[in-house]
């Protein structure tokens, strides 16, 4: 079965900082994807990033940013220039394709400190 | 684009009720939508699949019989939490996938229900 760790329960980053947070996944699948999402206290889930696993290049979205290993099966996410909207829980999560389910990690609460 | 609506934001219940919440894809047709429980500071928790047209396929430990799934259109899939009690309230979050964009999911704004 398919499973997504974050080690990191809780993160702290002051504003203006970079940070980053680890997610590690475990699959057989040769094709998948991988995405961040962030839960603001709104709840209202965000999609940060995602990265498909046949591309080699890290994406990037503005400030955002993934270290996509692949061998070592690790998709962490690193965030620039932090800032106090950034604070919210961050999910990682993994599919398999068109039509398979999320797999979600138990996520990692990041507070943002002036 | 890519708006999915749910429907109530909060609703509160006495046990032994039933409860419908509705999720909409507001500009995008949906061939799939998900259904998530998510307890205080934990992860989200897929409860069932859901296929326009089919019925749901449930996650081991969720009793289908009390959690009713519909997708009657390509916009439209329903979650009713029959008889509902204490232990059921919870934060249920759906999402839908595009019938165009093939792996990615766009999540409701989820209700919040309450059972007392």
């Amino acid at each position: 079965a398919q499973t997504v760790t974050q080690s990191q329960p809780e993160m702290s980053v002051q504003e203006a900082e970079t940070v980053t947070l680890s997610c590690t996944y475990d699959t057989s699948e040769s094709d998948y994807y991988l995405f961040w999402y962030k839960q603001p206290p709104s709840r209202q889930m965000i999609l940060v990033i995602r990265q498909e696993a046949y591309k080699q290049q890290n994406a990037t979205e503005n400030r955002f940013s993934v270290n996509f290993q692949k061998a070592a099966k690790s998709f962490s996410l690193k965030i620039s220039d932090s800032q106090l909207g950034d604070a919210a829980m961050y999910f990682c999560a993994y599919t398999t394709g068109t039509a398979s389910k999320l797999t979600f990690g138990t996520g990692t609460r990041l507070q943002v400190t002036l | 684009g890519a708006v999915v609506s749910q429907h109530p934001s909060r609703v509160i219940c006495k046990s032994g009720t039933s409860v419908k919440i509705e999720c909409r894809s507001l500009d995008f047709q949906a061939t799939t939508m998900f259904w998530y429980r998510q307890f205080p500071k934990k992860s989200l928790m897929l409860m069932a699949t859901s296929n326009e047209g089919s019925k749901a396929t449930y996650e081991q430990g969720v009793e289908k019989d009390k959690f009713l799934i519909n997708h009657a259109s390509l916009t439209l899939s329903t979650l009713t939490v029959t008889s509902a009690h204490p232990e059921d309230s919870s934060f249920y979050i759906c999402s839908a996938k595009s019938s165009r964009e093939g792996y990615e999911q766009f999540f409701g704004p989820g209700t919040r229900l309450t059972v007392l």
